[in-house]
């Protein structure tokens, strides 16, 4: 029971434009959201979060929109820059469990120059 | 600040053997995750450590194991390891904080190959 779904594997966007990155979870007690940016040999790195308090987290280039009721997040990176090319990773925490993240498969961003 | 740090990162063992893994986490963080990532089931939870005592465990078998010193250092132990085992285990770290965001900043990961 996969309870985060990242369903893109892969995503090719063009140096500039907007790159938008999908997830979907199933447990409705889920309730802090995070991203995470990860390259081959590292470990992943944190890139946004938000609370299930909000609807909306900007900081920079990166805002991840959450939208409850469809139990859909998504992060948006404007203007992708190849830098950025890297696995992305959805991950998901329920109350009292912060240290218990489920994570999503991960989507590949190329972003080409 | 340093990071949080895993050693070794890179090991090779054969079946049947057994691996201990370090993770020491950043100053003053008191709770440690641990994740195994493989190509095939992504990252998964092992287990999270939080003044010493197992807080959280995820759904892998029992040699799979992990410990945590006073000073919030934290080992995991595979034991009869199998070629399954071959993955990134990665730790994390986080303040614990009662309120608010509560990131887990990641290692490098320990990459294990069973033979």
């Amino acid at each position: 029971d996969q309870q985060v779904k990242q369903n893109s594997p892969s995503l090719s966007v063009q140096e500039g434009r907007i790159s938008i990155l999908n997830c979907d979870y199933t447990n409705s007690m889920f309730d802090y959201f995070l991203w995470y940016k990860k390259y081959p040999a590292e470990g992943p790195t944190f890139l946004i979060s938000i609370s299930s308090i909000k609807d909306k987290n900007e900081d920079g280039r990166f805002t991840v929109f959450l939208n409850k009721s469809a139990k859909h997040l998504s992060l948006h990176i404007v203007p992708s820059q190849p830098g950025d090319s890297a696995v992305y990773f959805c991950a998901a925490s329920a109350r009292g469990n912060t240290g218990k993240l489920i994570f999503g498969q991960g989507t590949t961003l190329q972003v080409k120059p | 600040k340093a990071g949080v740090t895993q050693t070794p990162r890179y090991l090779i063992k054969t079946r049947g053997q057994q691996v201990t893994l370090s993770c020491s986490p950043i100053s003053g963080h008191r709770s440690v995750s641990w994740y195994q990532q493989t190509p095939g089931q992504g990252l998964q939870f092992l287990f999270e450590y939080f003044s010493e005592t197992q807080r959280n465990k995820g759904n892998f078998p029992g040699r799979f194991s992990g410990r945590q010193f006073s000073n919030s250092r934290s080992e995991m132990n595979v034991s009869t390891l199998e070629l399954g085992d071959s993955a990134l285990y990665l730790c994390a770290s986080s303040p614990d904080r009662r309120s608010g965001a509560n990131v887990l900043t990641f290692g490098a990961g320990s990459r294990l190959t069973v033979l």
